[in-house]
């Protein structure tokens, strides 16, 4: 069964300072990945997405992930953090078929102080 | 329409009443998905609709939880005879088949009192 584990439950951090969030990951196949944030009393909002090709993948804001397939892992890195970024940051997995489902991680509490 | 739209926003209901929650997808969306997130927790998948495929049921907790999708496009949740550990929100997300990113709703916050 999918299943997808995110490596922190709360990050805080300073402005400026370097970001970088583990995820890994369980799946038998092929896989999409995926990063969704969740800013405070806002709606789930796609950072960005992995389907195949370069396995550096780069999303808005900066925000940037990494693909090791031998390491089941897709960590989120962001070279320096501003207080607008904090929120709560979510992995996700899908099998490459339309037919799977996407399942998240616990999720990442990410707190920037000025 | 331009977004994933949920409705109601917020409910309240006693123990024990049936709730539906309805969510309509961006126009053209095959795929759509209804999950809960708890206080403090991560989304749980709850049901999955893809086309006019058999839906994915396997994350439904119990046989109190129901969900039906009419023409491939709105979908309803329900919840029959509520209890307060269903207190959560409930976020409904559609997808057009051939791209995989998901864009999610604001969600119906549900409180069981």
């Amino acid at each position: 069964a999918q299943s997808v584990s995110q490596h922190n439950h709360h990050v805080i951090l300073s402005e400026a300072a370097s970001l970088e969030l583990g995820c890994n990951y369980s799946y038998g196949g092929t896989v999409n990945l995926f990063w969704y944030v969740q800013y405070p009393g806002q709606h789930l909002q796609l950072l960005l997405k992995y389907f195949s090709g370069d396995p550096l993948v780069k999303g808005i804001k900066g925000f940037e992930a990494e693909f090791i397939k031998s390491k089941f892992s897709f960590n989120l890195r962001k070279p320096s953090v501003q207080w607008s970024d904090t929120a709560e940051y979510f992995c996700a997995v899908k099998g490459e078929t339309s037919y799977d489902k996407v399942i998240f991680g616990p999720g990442t509490s990410l707190s920037v102080i000025p | 329409g331009a977004g994933v739209s949920q409705s109601p926003s917020n409910k309240v209901t006693e123990k024990g009443k049936d709730v539906e929650l309805r969510c309509d997808p961006i126009s053209g969306h095959t795929a759509l998905y209804w999950y809960r997130q708890s206080l403090g927790q991560g989304l749980e998948f709850l049901i999955y609709f893809q086309g006019n495929s058999a839906p994915d049921k396997s994350g439904l907790p119990s046989d109190r939880f129901s969900a039906e999708r009419t023409g491939g496009s709105v979908s309803t949740l329900t919840i029959q005879r509520t209890q307060q550990e269903d207190s959560a929100v409930y976020l409904c997300a559609s997808s057009h088949r051939n791209n995989y990113g998901y864009t999610f709703g604001s969600g119906t916050r549900l409180t069981v009192v």
